[in-house]
């Protein structure tokens, strides 16, 4: 089935780290892919997307994500996290026009 | 605020009972998805219309669910003899076309079943 995959469930950092959040799809032909995060309270809201042209996708807040195809990899990466970061984040991908799927979500705090 | 509303944001009901969310899309939107959210869990797709053809619904979509979108605008997402596993976080999000567009989702619909 197709599918978009987020290892990592928790993760922990203090201010100034960096973050990398993984995320791996398993469709075959042209895919758009997509990066929500969802802060305490608040509705899911959209940090980045890719639908062709640079793999290297910058979003908001200092965001950016690597579409990776050999890989079949989507991964998040910020290079200075905030404590204002800590949030669900979710990747989610479709293929074509279809029905957008997520994956189950990587929870991030970060203490000050 | 132009964004994605749902109403109620909070229901609390007694199993056996049905109850009806109410989604309003951005006003320029044509797609409309319905979504539900458990805890520690993504999102996971009920429904989809494009204007007020329902054109997929999902395998977990029960035959106690149905929703509807009259006239392609606001759509209504009803639950029948409401069961404890239904609680959960029902989703709206909107999108200008399918291909080329993102979501933008609602605050949602938390549902407490007792």
């Amino acid at each position: 089935a197709q599918s978009v995959s987020q290892h990592n469930h928790h993760v922990i950092l203090s201010e100034a780290a960096s973050l990398e959040l993984g995320c791996n799809y398993s469709y075959g032909g042209t895919v758009n892919l997509f990066w929500y995060v969802q802060y305490p309270g608040q509705h899911l809201q959209l940090l980045l997307k890719y639908f062709s042209g640079d793999p290297l996708v910058k979003g908001i807040k200092g965001f950016e994500a690597e579409f990776i195809k050999s890989k079949f990899s989507f991964n998040l990466r910020k290079p200075s996290v905030q404590w204002s970061d800590t949030a669900e984040y979710f990747c989610a991908g479709r293929e074509g026009s279809y029905i957008p799927t997520f994956g189950r979500g990587t929870s991030l705090i970060v203490h000050p | 605020d132009t964004g994605v509303s749902q109403d109620p944001r909070h229901k609390i009901t007694k199993r056996g009972q049905n109850v009806t969310f109410r989604c309003d899309p951005i006003s320029e939107h044509n797609h409309l998805y319905w979504y539900r959210q458990t805890l520690g869990q993504g999102p996971e797709f009920l429904t989809y219309f494009q204007n007020e053809a329902q054109l997929e619904k999902s395998r977990l979509l029960s035959d106690r669910f149905s929703a509807e979108r009259p006239k392609g605008s606001f759509s209504t997402l009803e639950i029948q003899r409401t069961e404890q596993g239904d609680s959960a976080m029902y989703l709206c999000a909107s999108s200008l076309d399918t291909a080329f567009y993102e979501q933008y989702f609602g605050p949602g619909t938390r549902l407490t079943v007792t």
